[in-house]
């Protein structure tokens, strides 16, 4: 079945500062790759998506890109703020509607 | 618009009880995941149903675990008889056919 690692575990930044979270899935056949962002108690929520006819799409301040050729895609967040602190879940979806998460990233931003 | 609605938020019982965990779906929505969340095993599918359809259920741990949906609003996933290892957070997600699935906030169980 697929799998997806995401890495790193944990990223700790300066506001203002960019930070990058990385992921790679292992299904040639995975074609859209969301990803989430989940706050303390609350459940995940959709930041941004990128399906596998696109190699990039931003979105103000959030920027995701795929390499479908290497089977990886990263997040991007730019002028980092404290609320963007959370944690940071990669997916993939090979077309049977089933997601497959990373690992999850925990994102420190200090003011 | 009111969001995928779970519960109960918070379920502490005792190990060998029954538990029963409910959500209501984004109204319209025609697909519907049950996802559990632990330390060590991260985000997980547990099955997932279309049109009132379970389609796939591969992901469930065992025959302890029963999911329903008897109606377009509303699905239960039931542990009979619940044991500590599954204490977890359970979330529900909906979706429409090629959207992005959303969420809910979760019933974080907790089997003594």
């Amino acid at each position: 079945g697929e799998n997806v690692e995401q890495h790193p575990s944990t990223l700790s930044v300066q506001e203002g500062d960019s930070a990058v979270i990385k992921c790679t899935y292992s299904d040639s056949a995975s074609n859209y790759f969301p990803w989430y962002k989940q706050e303390l108690g609350k459940g995940p929520q959709l930041i941004i998506d990128i399906r596998s006819n696109v190699g990039e799409k931003k979105d103000q301040r959030i920027a995701v890109t795929l390499n479908k050729t290497a089977k990886h895609f990263s997040l991007h967040i730019t002028e980092t703020q404290p609320e963007d602190s959370a944690v940071y879940f990669c997916a993939s979806d090979t077309g049977r509607r089933a997601l497959t998460f990373g690992s999850g990233t925990r994102l420190q931003v200090q003011p | 618009d009111a969001g995928v609605i779970q519960s109960p938020r918070h379920e502490v019982t005792e190990m060998g009880q029954e538990v029963t965990l409910r959500c209501k779906p984004i109204s319209g929505h025609d697909y519907l995941f049950w996802y559990r969340q632990t330390m060590m095993r991260g985000l997980e599918l547990l099955i997932y149903f279309n049109n009132n359809v379970p389609i796939d259920d591969s992901g469930m741990p065992e025959d302890r675990f029963s999911a329903k949906m008897p109606n377009a609003s509303f699905s239960t996933l039931k542990i009979q008889p619940s044991e500590p290892r599954d204490s977890a957070v359970y979330f529900c997600a909906s979706s429409l056919q090629g959207q992005p699935q959303h969420f809910g906030d979760g019933t974080r169980l907790s089997i003594l």
